[in-house]
This record gives C-alpha cells, structure tokens and sequence, in this order.
C-alpha cells in the first residue's frame, strides 16, 4: 500500500538553528499538507499545498515557517529560527482529490528543540 | 472557544466489550467527520468517514453524527486487544477553494481493551 514518508524520525536541535522536515508523498497524490502535534495536546493543522503554492494557513504558520515541493517528489517545511515550543510531532499528509477520505499521513518527525 | 472536545480518558475495557468514544463541537459548519486511530508513534490512519448527519457501519465499527446536538460517536463491537490505540475525531468545514480540507482534531480518547 503506498506511503507518506517522512524523514528523519526523531530531530534534535538547538534553539535558534533552521530546520528542515522531510516528507515525500504519495506519487500521484496533489494536496499535501503539514500537521503537528505538540505531547499531550490535538493535532494540530498548519499549512494545505496545492499547485505549488500554499492554499491555506493557520495561525500557528507564521513568518517562521515555510514550505517547498523542490523537485516534485519531495515536500519540506522549514523553520528557520526554532524555538523551545516548536517541539512536536510533524506529520505531513496529502490527498489525491483533496478530499478528507484520502487522507494518508505519514508516521512524523519528532522534533526536539533543546 | 474550543472547537473540538474529546475525553482523553484512558479508557479500559475488557475483551470482547462495545466501545463507545464520542466527540462534540461548537462549529456548526463542520460537515464532514472522521475518526482516526493512532498508534505509539504512528500518524494518524482513517478508521470511519461520515459526510453530513447519520450512521455509518464498517465491520465491528459504527460511526455516528448527530448536527443538531453537534455530537458524533463511534461504537466498536467485540474489542480486541489489538484495538488499544488513541482514537482521535476529527472534522471539516469542507473544501476552500484549492485548500482541499484542513482538518480540525480532538484531542484523542487512549483505549486500552484488556485480554
């Protein structure tokens, strides 16, 4: 069965440094997405990419991150000054028709800002 | 105003019980609801997906969406053991534009059904 991978599995930087999450989606899938999720609390929604270009943000996506589809297989987001409350589970997900049933996410980065 | 509730619980049951998990919102626009189970260190994987009000049946599983009371559940009959996973609701407003659907999560129900 085809998946959402996301590498690595578990980051640990230090506070100020950019980093960069990886996620390759499934092949022929055209929405793609980044969720987190902080310990103990709900995922969270942050970013929707369609076209090559974000189509929707919440809040929490401010000026810190950002997200690429580089060479059309891969998909990262970055933050570029990481702080102590951006540790979190990211998963990235994408859907072929946008629609909420074929939703696939990957297994996320766990990031650990120290 | 929170958006989304859900009773982390732990819930413990034992082998072979029907598990009820539920999930109520504040948002009326919400139109389209599912429930994800999450392993330890795992992404979330659809489970059951309802558009609009109504019940939905899917082996030992049943989801149900109440609008007017802004309440869904999902019954799981016979529980195994292999069940024990966090349960997590979750719900959208639909498409925006070329958003596709940004979903909007509970907080997660911890199931543990004992052998």
């Amino acid at each position: 069965e085809p998946e959402v991978t996301q590498t690595p599995s578990h980051q640990v930087t230090q506070m100020g440094q950019e980093v960069i999450l990886r996620c390759v989606p499934i092949s022929n899938h055209l929405y793609f997405y980044w969720y987190r999720q902080i310990l103990g609390q709900k995922v969270e929604f942050l970013v929707s990419f369609y076209n090559n270009e974000i189509s929707e943000k919440s809040e929490i996506f401010d000026d810190q991150f950002s997200v690429e589809r580089p060479d059309g297989s891969n998909f990262t987001l970055k933050i570029r000054s990481t702080k102590l409350e951006d540790s979190a589970m990211y998963f990235c997900a994408s859907t072929l028709t946008g629609s909420n049933y074929g939703y696939t996410f990957g297994s996320g980065t766990r990031l650990t800002v120290v | 105003q929170k958006e989304v509730e859900q009773d982390p619980g732990p819930l413990s049951v034992p082998e072979g019980a029907i598990v009820s998990l539920n999930c109520t919102y504040s948002n009326s626009a919400f139109q389209y609801f599912m429930w994800y189970r999450q392993y330890s260190r795992k992404g979330p994987e659809l489970l059951m997906y309802t558009y609009s009000s109504g019940n939905k049946e899917d082996g030992r599983f049943t989801a149900q969406v109440d609008k007017s009371s802004k309440y869904i559940s999902l019954f799981i009959r016979d529980s195994q053991p292999s069940d024990s996973a966090t349960y997590l609701c979750a719900m959208s407003v639909g498409p925006n534009s070329n958003s596709g659907y940004a979903l909007n999560f509970g907080k997660g129900t911890s199931l543990l059904v004992t052998p």
